[in-house]
Protein backbone atom coordinates (compact mmCIF):
# COMPACT_ATOMS: atom_id res chain seq x y z
CA UNK A 1 0.00 0.00 0.00
CA UNK A 2 1.31 3.20 -0.15
CA UNK A 3 2.15 5.83 2.34
CA UNK A 4 2.92 9.50 2.23
CA UNK A 5 5.28 11.34 5.00
CA UNK A 6 5.82 14.78 5.75
CA UNK A 7 8.68 15.45 7.32
CA UNK A 8 7.82 19.11 8.48
CA UNK A 9 4.90 19.67 10.97
CA UNK A 10 5.38 23.56 10.57
CA UNK A 11 7.74 26.03 8.82
CA UNK A 12 7.88 29.76 9.26
CA UNK A 13 8.99 31.74 6.10
CA UNK A 14 9.25 35.16 5.67
CA UNK A 15 7.79 37.35 3.14
CA UNK A 16 9.18 37.53 -0.34
CA UNK A 17 11.65 34.34 0.73
CA UNK A 18 11.61 30.70 -1.20
CA UNK A 19 9.71 27.99 0.31
CA UNK A 20 10.38 24.34 -0.04
CA UNK A 21 7.80 21.78 1.29
CA UNK A 22 8.96 18.16 1.33
CA UNK A 23 6.99 15.11 0.56
CA UNK A 24 8.19 11.24 0.60
CA UNK A 25 5.91 8.56 -0.63
CA UNK A 26 6.26 4.99 -0.89
CA UNK A 27 4.83 3.19 -3.94
CA UNK A 28 6.01 -0.02 -5.83
CA UNK A 29 4.96 1.54 -9.13
CA UNK A 30 5.12 5.38 -10.33
CA UNK A 31 2.35 6.57 -8.01
CA UNK A 32 0.05 9.55 -8.91
CA UNK A 33 1.55 12.82 -6.66
CA UNK A 34 -0.79 15.82 -5.69
CA UNK A 35 -0.48 19.12 -3.57
CA UNK A 36 -3.43 20.58 -1.89
CA UNK A 37 -3.30 23.37 0.07
CA UNK A 38 -5.61 24.03 2.61
CA UNK A 39 -6.83 28.02 4.25
CA UNK A 40 -8.69 28.40 7.41
CA UNK A 41 -12.25 26.93 7.62
CA UNK A 42 -11.91 26.11 3.96
CA UNK A 43 -11.70 22.54 2.08
CA UNK A 44 -8.31 21.33 0.34
CA UNK A 45 -7.67 23.15 -3.47
CA UNK A 46 -5.43 21.49 -5.55
CA UNK A 47 -2.12 22.95 -6.77
CA UNK A 48 -0.93 20.37 -8.89
CA UNK A 49 -0.54 16.95 -9.78
CA UNK A 50 1.91 14.60 -11.53
CA UNK A 51 1.40 11.26 -12.80
CA UNK A 52 3.80 11.37 -16.00
CA UNK A 53 5.64 13.31 -18.48
CA UNK A 54 8.14 16.10 -17.29
CA UNK A 55 9.30 15.83 -13.53
CA UNK A 56 9.06 19.45 -12.99
CA UNK A 57 5.17 20.33 -13.29
CA UNK A 58 3.57 24.34 -12.28
CA UNK A 59 0.59 24.33 -10.67
CA UNK A 60 -1.42 27.23 -9.44
CA UNK A 61 -0.47 30.24 -7.24
CA UNK A 62 3.27 30.07 -8.64
CA UNK A 63 3.94 26.89 -7.00
CA UNK A 64 5.91 24.30 -8.54
CA UNK A 65 7.16 20.34 -7.67
CA UNK A 66 9.66 17.96 -8.32
CA UNK A 67 8.80 14.31 -8.96
CA UNK A 68 12.24 13.07 -8.46
CA UNK A 69 11.78 8.95 -8.55
CA UNK A 70 15.29 8.34 -6.88
CA UNK A 71 14.67 9.70 -3.93
CA UNK A 72 11.01 9.01 -3.93
CA UNK A 73 10.18 12.84 -3.27
CA UNK A 74 7.95 14.78 -4.68
CA UNK A 75 9.19 18.59 -3.08
CA UNK A 76 7.23 21.65 -3.24
CA UNK A 77 8.42 25.18 -3.94
CA UNK A 78 8.03 28.45 -4.60
CA UNK A 79 10.51 30.89 -4.95
CA UNK A 80 8.94 34.24 -2.84
CA UNK A 81 6.02 33.51 -0.89
CA UNK A 82 3.07 36.37 0.12
CA UNK A 83 1.07 36.38 3.29
CA UNK A 84 -1.70 35.19 1.32
CA UNK A 85 0.64 31.75 1.31
CA UNK A 86 -0.18 31.16 5.04
CA UNK A 87 -1.70 27.81 5.20
CA UNK A 88 -1.60 23.99 5.64
CA UNK A 89 -0.59 22.17 2.59
CA UNK A 90 -1.05 18.11 2.21
CA UNK A 91 0.29 16.20 0.03
CA UNK A 92 -1.39 12.56 -1.96
CA UNK A 93 -0.25 9.85 -3.37
CA UNK A 94 -2.78 7.85 -5.31
CA UNK A 95 -2.46 4.98 -7.16
CA UNK A 96 -3.58 2.96 -10.86
CA UNK A 97 -4.42 0.01 -8.44
CA UNK A 98 -6.24 1.72 -5.95
CA UNK A 99 -7.93 4.75 -7.81
CA UNK A 100 -9.24 7.36 -6.36
CA UNK A 101 -8.48 6.32 -2.58
CA UNK A 102 -5.65 8.48 -1.99
CA UNK A 103 -3.17 8.43 1.05
CA UNK A 104 -2.52 11.92 2.52
CA UNK A 105 0.23 13.13 4.76
CA UNK A 106 -0.07 14.55 7.65
CA UNK A 107 0.28 18.47 6.38
CA UNK A 108 2.59 20.94 7.16
CA UNK A 109 1.76 23.82 8.31
CA UNK A 110 3.18 27.64 6.51
CA UNK A 111 3.20 30.50 8.65
CA UNK A 112 4.22 33.88 7.02
CA UNK A 113 6.21 36.93 8.97
CA UNK A 114 6.53 40.45 7.31
CA UNK B 1 -20.56 28.29 -8.22
CA UNK B 2 -20.53 24.79 -9.46
CA UNK B 3 -18.94 22.54 -6.82
CA UNK B 4 -19.50 20.44 -3.35
CA UNK B 5 -22.04 21.50 -0.45
CA UNK B 6 -21.64 20.30 2.68
CA UNK B 7 -24.44 20.60 5.55
CA UNK B 8 -24.43 21.30 8.58
CA UNK B 9 -21.36 23.45 8.66
CA UNK B 10 -20.82 22.04 12.67
CA UNK B 11 -22.80 20.32 14.96
CA UNK B 12 -22.43 20.04 18.44
CA UNK B 13 -23.99 16.03 19.19
CA UNK B 14 -24.58 14.43 22.24
CA UNK B 15 -22.78 10.64 22.31
CA UNK B 16 -25.00 7.88 21.23
CA UNK B 17 -27.24 10.62 19.21
CA UNK B 18 -27.53 9.84 15.34
CA UNK B 19 -26.72 12.16 12.77
CA UNK B 20 -26.45 12.40 8.88
CA UNK B 21 -23.67 14.85 7.20
CA UNK B 22 -25.10 15.64 3.73
CA UNK B 23 -23.01 15.97 0.95
CA UNK B 24 -24.32 17.36 -2.63
CA UNK B 25 -22.52 17.63 -5.60
CA UNK B 26 -23.15 19.54 -9.14
CA UNK B 27 -20.32 17.92 -11.18
CA UNK B 28 -21.88 14.79 -12.32
CA UNK B 29 -18.91 12.98 -11.18
CA UNK B 30 -18.98 9.60 -10.77
CA UNK B 31 -16.88 8.77 -7.55
CA UNK B 32 -17.38 10.36 -3.90
CA UNK B 33 -15.79 9.97 -0.94
CA UNK B 34 -15.67 10.73 2.80
CA UNK B 35 -12.95 12.04 5.11
CA UNK B 36 -11.96 13.22 8.21
CA UNK B 37 -9.52 15.27 8.99
CA UNK B 38 -8.22 15.13 12.78
CA UNK B 39 -4.35 17.10 14.06
CA UNK B 40 -1.46 15.44 12.91
CA UNK B 41 -3.29 12.45 11.01
CA UNK B 42 -4.07 14.68 7.83
CA UNK B 43 -6.97 13.25 6.01
CA UNK B 44 -8.22 9.35 6.12
CA UNK B 45 -11.02 7.72 4.16
CA UNK B 46 -14.00 6.98 5.56
CA UNK B 47 -15.87 5.49 2.46
CA UNK B 48 -16.05 5.85 -0.74
CA UNK B 49 -18.37 5.49 -3.84
CA UNK B 50 -16.93 4.53 -7.56
CA UNK B 51 -20.41 4.89 -8.76
CA UNK B 52 -24.22 5.61 -8.18
CA UNK B 53 -25.31 1.92 -6.20
CA UNK B 54 -22.13 1.30 -5.24
CA UNK B 55 -19.69 1.83 -2.05
CA UNK B 56 -16.87 0.92 -0.40
CA UNK B 57 -14.78 0.82 2.99
CA UNK B 58 -11.95 2.87 3.52
CA UNK B 59 -9.25 3.34 5.92
CA UNK B 60 -11.61 4.01 9.09
CA UNK B 61 -14.95 2.84 8.27
CA UNK B 62 -15.85 1.55 11.63
CA UNK B 63 -18.90 3.59 12.92
CA UNK B 64 -20.46 5.18 10.03
CA UNK B 65 -22.13 3.99 6.98
CA UNK B 66 -22.91 5.44 3.51
CA UNK B 67 -25.33 5.07 0.54
CA UNK B 68 -24.90 6.49 -3.12
CA UNK B 69 -28.87 6.40 -4.14
CA UNK B 70 -27.99 8.80 -7.47
CA UNK B 71 -24.86 10.18 -8.78
CA UNK B 72 -24.88 13.69 -6.75
CA UNK B 73 -25.85 13.05 -3.34
CA UNK B 74 -23.19 11.47 -0.90
CA UNK B 75 -24.74 10.92 2.95
CA UNK B 76 -22.79 10.10 5.78
CA UNK B 77 -24.76 8.39 8.55
CA UNK B 78 -23.32 8.26 12.23
CA UNK B 79 -25.86 5.63 13.83
CA UNK B 80 -24.21 5.85 17.47
CA UNK B 81 -21.92 8.96 18.01
CA UNK B 82 -18.67 8.77 20.36
CA UNK B 83 -16.00 11.16 21.68
CA UNK B 84 -14.09 9.57 19.03
CA UNK B 85 -16.07 10.57 16.13
CA UNK B 86 -15.39 14.53 16.94
CA UNK B 87 -13.48 15.68 13.71
CA UNK B 88 -13.79 17.92 10.48
CA UNK B 89 -15.15 15.56 7.81
CA UNK B 90 -14.92 16.41 4.50
CA UNK B 91 -17.24 15.76 1.15
CA UNK B 92 -15.06 15.48 -2.09
CA UNK B 93 -15.24 13.73 -5.53
CA UNK B 94 -13.46 13.05 -8.55
CA UNK B 95 -14.43 12.08 -12.15
CA UNK B 96 -12.74 8.96 -11.21
CA UNK B 97 -9.81 8.02 -13.40
CA UNK B 98 -6.70 7.41 -11.30
CA UNK B 99 -5.31 10.92 -12.03
CA UNK B 100 -8.31 12.68 -11.30
CA UNK B 101 -7.94 15.00 -8.49
CA UNK B 102 -10.30 15.25 -5.31
CA UNK B 103 -12.87 18.51 -5.31
CA UNK B 104 -13.79 19.23 -1.96
CA UNK B 105 -16.73 20.69 0.22
CA UNK B 106 -16.04 23.26 2.99
CA UNK B 107 -16.53 20.47 5.44
CA UNK B 108 -18.53 19.91 8.62
CA UNK B 109 -17.03 20.10 11.73
CA UNK B 110 -18.41 17.79 14.06
CA UNK B 111 -18.34 17.71 18.35
CA UNK B 112 -19.16 14.85 20.07
CA UNK B 113 -19.99 15.17 23.99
Amino acid sequence: AQSVTQPDIHITVSEGASLELRCNYSYGATPYLFWYVQSPGQGLQLLLKYFSGDTLVQGIKGFEAEFKRSQSSFNLRKPSVHWSDAAEYFCAVGAGDSWGKFQFGAGTQVVVTP
Amino acid sequence: TAGITQAPTSQILAAGRSMTLRCTQDMRHNAMYWYRQDLGLGLRLIHYSNTAGTTGKGEVPDGYSVSRANTDDFPLTLASAVPSQTSVYFCASSAGQPNSPLHFGNGTRLTVT
